[in-house]
């Protein structure tokens, strides 16, 4: 049972590239989300999925999108990289989509662009 | 305590003593707290929670009191260990029809051998 797991562990890109960040979680949860976390804040939500089949954004979902591929996996893609995405993307994964419900994380992506 | 900036609030402990790392909370219609423990690479890691109808709850090691009137959400843990150096951050959660979950900033703990 290898709970979140997340690829790339790191990646640098330039300016304008694009990239798909991948998320798998083993535990048959409905709710997945991706979060970005900046030196000396707190984790932000991008976007999440409360189910399979849905997806909706979070507080910071300008320059994201997102594809719940099955209940498995849900993927976060940067169409056209910007130094201000140069942050640490976490996958999380939950039994269903409510606040009183424990977050389980993955290690996750250390993205740089330059 | 809560930080905004680049530099995140820090505790030094020795080792054996005990912690207590603090957090002010900023909805007064949260009704769900979690501390999360983040190890250095890693990810966040559930340690406790307390809804809101409790002040106080007890786990392995640690308790976690709730104070609503002043906003305030406190972790204890008792003979603090070289294992336990981290950072610990608080969530609160509201359960207003979607999905919202505020994550603070975090204390970096420090615990001295």
């Amino acid at each position: 049972n290898a709970g979140v797991t997340q690829t790339p562990k790191f990646q640098v890109l330039k300016t304008g590239q694009s990239m798909t960040l991948q998320c798998a979680q083993d535990m048959n949860h409905n709710s997945m989300y991706w979060y970005r976390q900046d030196p000396g804040m707190g984790l932000r939500l991008i976007y999440y999925s409360a189910s399979e089949g849905t997806t909706d954004k979070g507080e910071v979902p300008n320059g994201y999108n997102v594809s719940r591929l099955n209940k498995r996996e849900f993927s976060l893609r940067l169409e056209s990289a910007a130094p201000s995405q140069t942050s640490v993307y976490f996958c999380a994964s939950s039994e269903v989509n409510s606040p009183n419900y424990e977050q389980y994380f993955g290690p996750g992506t250390r993205l740089t662009v330059t | 305590g809560e930080s905004v900036g680049l530099h995140l609030p820090t505790l030094s402990v020795q080792e054996g003593d005990n912690s207590i790392i603090n957090c002010a909370y900023s909805n007064s219609a949260s009704d769900y707290f979690i501390w999360y423990k983040q190890e250095s690479g890693k990810g966040p890691q559930f340690i406790i929670d307390i809804r809101s109808n409790m002040d106080k709850r007890q786990g392995q090691r640690v308790t976690v009191l709730l104070n609503k009137t002043v906003k305030h959400l406190s972790l204890q843990i008792a003979a603090t260990q070289p294992g336990d150096s981290a950072v610990y951050f608080c969530a609160e959660s509201a359960n207003t029809g979607g999905f919202k979950t505020i994550f603070g900033a975090g204390t970096r703990l420090f615990v001295k051998a």
